[in-house]
């Protein structure tokens, strides 16, 4: 069975500065989908950045960008310039298929605290 | 477009009830999936339907159960509560669950059990 690990429980950056959430799975397979998502208090989970194991190339949504290292089962986010509106629950989350039919596997997440 | 819909957002039940939540998918998703929530778990998968079939299925025990209509609306039972099924029951909705696509929750139904 897939596992993801989220080794943060909490994170704390400073307004318009960077940091680094990392995400660690063990699968089996060579073929597979890792995705990021945000959960505000709001509760509602939202894609924040898809990554193709097949891609070599880093996934990159304006501010949020990864680092995936495939030999390392590593896969960590980066956010740049952070804003007050980026503190949430952030959720590492693997998929078999990618649009997670199959269900996905969600890492115990990490809690970013955004200080002004 | 509307989201996904779930409802009740708020339930307090008490140990020995059975409990039915409700999810409507954005318009045109023929993919339903249902998560649970807890702080000791975390996010775990539940099950899957797609035109009126659970296509997947979790490692949850058969007091949850689902089922959806023809109009891709979904609902999830719980029957014989027990304290440990208090959780934020999340929804999710595609197209059809293939490869490209993009899953959107919902806000969830707060369950608790007293």
């Amino acid at each position: 069975a897939q596992t993801v690990t989220q080794s943060q429980p909490e994170m704390s950056v400073q307004e318009a500065e960077t940091v680094t959430l990392s995400c660690t799975y063990d699968t089996s397979e060579s073929d597979y989908y890792l995705f990021w998502y945000k959960q505000p208090p709001s509760r509602q989970m939202i894609l924040v950045i898809r990554q193709e194991a097949y891609k070599q190339q880093n996934a990159t949504e304006n501010r949020f960008s990864v680092n995936f290292q495939k030999a390392a089962k590593s896969f960590s986010l980066k956010i740049s310039d952070s804003q007050l509106g980026d503190a949430a629950m952030y959720f590492c989350a693997y998929s078999d298929s990618g649009g997670g039919a199959d269900g996905l596997t969600f890492g115990k997440g990490t809690h970013l605290i955004i200080q002004p | 477009k509307a989201g996904v819909t779930q409802t009740p957002r708020y339930l307090i039940k008490t140990r020995g009830q059975q409990v039915t939540l409700s999810c409507s998918p954005i318009s045109g998703h023929r993919s339903v999936s249902w998560y649970q929530q807890t702080p000791g778990q975390g996010l775990q998968f539940l099950f899957e339907y797609f035109s009126e079939t659970q296509r997947n299925k979790g490692n949850f025990p058969g007091r949850f159960s689902g089922r959806q209509f023809s109009n891709s609306r979904s609902e999830m039972n719980v029957s014989t509560l027990e304290l440990g099924d208090s959780a934020l029951y999340l929804c999710a909705s595609s197209l059809i669950g293939g490869l490209d696509e993009k899953l959107f929750f919902g806000s969830g139904t707060q369950l608790s059990v007293l």
